[in-house]
């Protein structure tokens, strides 16, 4: 069974610039989550989809980020325009069902200059 | 407001020893906690987990103790190896969120 996917596996922008991220999740799985894990600190949930339909946005700065799940399968998320503290993973995760095993993709580690 | 205290920070131990990792809640509402393990340029990888209705769970040389009335739940990794070298986190669940700890960094020395 596939994992997770994400691409690109690192992005350095500069500030104001914006940037985006995709996830195709593991197949069948219709739970998908985005994080954002600063060094040195635990993964923060930034979004949750269950199908195509946000479960969970609540810690998701909505200014300037925005996430999308078209379909029910693959995710984008977009950084419009980004900061510095934005430097981070973010990683993309899927399960089966909102009570089910998360499966983590690699991650995308952003730098912005 | 952090959900999970996790500690400490970064731990040493020599190969064959045991490794005790901590973590501390508030929301007794939590009704999951799981442990992940992350290598470098990694996603975490689901590790072991246990659900409050029980007090001890143990997977090979991982185990994962659980004090309901005390809020506090840790993983103990016996006869630990090199290969166990990665950042340790901690979580807790209720419904759909996930609150993760700050991580730990387990270096085993060989």
């Amino acid at each position: 069974e596939a994992g997770v996917a994400q691409s690109p596996r690192y992005k350095i922008i500069e500030k104001r610039q914006s940037v985006a991220f995709w996830c195709n999740p593991i197949s069948g799985h219709a739970t998908l989550y985005w994080y954002q894990q600063i060094l040195g600190q635990g993964p923060k949930l930034l979004i949750q989809f269950q199908n195509n339909g946000v479960v969970d946005d609540s810690q998701l700065p909505k200014d300037r980020f925005s996430a999308e799940r078209l379909k029910g399968v693959d995710s984008t998320l977009k950084i419009q325009p980004a900061k510095l503290e934005d430097s981070a993973v973010y990683l993309c995760a899927s399960s089966r069902g909102w009570k089910d095993t998360q499966y983590f993709g690699p991650g995308t580690r952003l730098t912005v200059l | 407001q952090q959900q999970v205290k996790q500690s400490p920070q970064s731990l040493i131990v020599q190969k064959g020893g045991i490794s005790i990792i901590n973590c501390a809640y508030e929301n007794t509402a939590f009704d999951y906690f799981p442990w992940y393990q992350q290598f470098p340029g990694k996603g975490p990888a689901l590790l072991i987990a246990i659900r409050p209705d029980v007090s001890e769970k143990k997977e090979g040389r991982f185990t994962i103790s659980f004090n309901k009335s005390a809020k506090q739940f840790s993983l103990h990794i016996m006869d630990s190896q090199p290969g166990d070298s990665a950042t340790y986190f901690c979580a807790a669940s209720n419904f759909n969120k996930f609150y993760f700890g700050s991580g730990t960094k387990l270096n085993v020395k060989p």
